[in-house]
């Protein structure tokens, strides 16, 4: 495997449920990010982990749970989520994070639609 | 607040030049990048600018203006390939992303 993987590609879960994406880098970067991208909206930064530290706290509503357990892997745990909640999450990773310009590498995503 | 602005959607011509125009407010300031996004697909990076100036990569080239909050993408000799959303993004203070909507460029043979 090459790149920034996620799974599934796609879900569909009832609100009552608890599911968890999955993302993992082949690239030996050190920071991970979670974004959630809506049809015709920017796309929203919802975690960002460095050196497997959380290093953003931006407003994401606590139904979405990330856990960074390596470099490598990073998982956003979902519950009792709403409709409003069903779009694109894309996980990505950069080489690290701050200035300089690094560029972000974004996986296929996964299409979350909530029932 | 913070704002990247962009158009929604552009139509050119196969073989024609096409400039995507991006204007950025954000607190403070450390570059402004640019992504290629197929629909279906992930984003995928083409510029990352921090200076004024153009930089240029193959038929892609990038320009930004600190003191007018202003960037844009060149594209020349279009390709149908090039058919995508085109995403602009500035790096704030705090080192996050501020990401426009993206626009929508459809080529046209």
């Amino acid at each position: 495997e090459t790149g920034v993987t996620q799974t599934p590609r796609h879900l569909v879960m009832g609100m009552t449920n608890k599911k968890s994406l999955k993302c993992e880098q082949h690239l030996g970067h050190n920071a991970m990010y979670w974004y959630k991208q809506s049809a015709k909206k920017p796309l929203e930064l919802m975690f960002v982990y460095s050196l497997e530290e959380r290093v953003e706290n931006n407003s994401v509503p606590s139904r979405f749970s990330p856990e960074c357990p390596n470099s490598s892997h990073l998982f956003l745990h979902l519950h009792t989520l709403q409709p409003e909640d069903s779009a694109l999450y894309l996980c990505a990773s950069s080489e690290a994070w701050g200035g300089g310009g690094y560029e972000q590498y974004f996986g296929p995503g996964t299409r979350l639609t909530v029932t | 607040g913070q704002n990247i602005d962009q158009p929604t959607e552009m139509t050119a011509t196969e073989g024609a030049i096409v400039q995507i125009n991006c204007t950025y407010q954000t607190s403070g300031f450390n570059g402004l990048f640019w992504y290629q996004q197929h629909a279906g697909e992930a984003p995928t990076f083409l510029s990352y600018n921090v200076l004024d100036g153009l930089e240029e990569k193959g038929r892609f080239s990038s320009f930004l203006s600190r003191s007018k909050g202003y960037s844009y993408l060149l594209l020349k000799e279009l390709q149908m390939k090039d058919s995508a959303s085109y995403l602009c993004a500035g790096l704030d203070s705090n080192y996050q992303l501020i990401w426009g909507a993206g626009t929508k460029l459809i080529i046209k043979p």
